[in-house]
């Protein structure tokens, strides 16, 4: 079976722009969160999203937003990026009442 | 006061060394707790979940003390292999998302 994929693998984007990441969970897992990691840093949560809906949201600004399709696989949005904003970007998926998630390979943002 | 606190690392040992890895978290709700693997520049992998009565998985032990809020790793007979950042990571009750430590470094040496 396919693990977590993620698209891009790597993108390098302007200050200022705008980036739309990609995830397909694992068939039959239905949540999919969203994870920032910057370098040295473990990762942190950012959305989780479970049958379409917002289930919960980390401290990150209005400039992030996500939504789940109804195939389960999300987006992540970034608007206005800063240089702040460069990091691996993960999503992993769990099944529901379970805490174990699976994480893909990430995308790893540049912003300059 | 962070919510998931590990060991600054890196831990350099030799191949076959036994090495631990402590860690403590602040929120007494937590319900769920795991130590994840993450090799370089690769995402996180789920090496284990902890158990309150301890739970060994080949050369690793883990152990987890709610009343001290203190989670442990061991790694026994080091392997090259092993070499990778270990994440200690903290759930709370209901919720599958993951609140991670900063990660601690192991170089395994020949």
């Amino acid at each position: 079976d396919a693990g977590v994929t993620q698209s891009p693998t790597h993108l390098i984007k302007t200050r200022g722009q705008q980036v739309t990441l990609r995830c397909s969970p694992i068939s039959g897992h239905k949540s999919v969160s969203w994870y920032q990691q910057v370098l040295g840093q473990g990762p942190q949560f950012i959305f989780q999203y479970y049958e379409k809906e917002e289930r919960g949201r980390g401290n990150f600004p209005d400039r992030f937003s996500a939504r789940q399709f109804p195939n389960y696989s999300s987006e992540l949005n970034v608007n206005a990026l800063l240089l702040g904003d460069s990091a691996l970007y993960l999503c992993a998926s769990s099944i529901p009442g379970r805490t174990e998630a699976f994480f893909g390979q990430g995308t790893r943002l540049t912003v300059v | 006061r962070k919510e998931v606190e590990q060991d600054p690392g890196p831990f350099n040992v030799p191949e076959g060394a036994t090495v631990a890895f402590n860690c403590t978290y602040s929120n007494s709700a937590s319900q769920s707790f795991f130590w994840y693997r993450q090799d370089c520049r690769k995402e996180p992998k789920l090496l284990m979940s902890v158990y309150s009565s301890g739970n060994e998985d080949g050369r690793f032990t883990a152990q987890l003390n709610r009343a001290s809020q203190y989670i442990s790793l061991l790694i026994r007979d080091s392997k090259l292999s092993d070499s990778a950042t270990y994440l200690c990571v903290v759930s709370l009750a209901g919720y599958s998302t993951l609140t991670f430590g900063k990660g601690t470094m192991l170089l395994v040496s020949p």
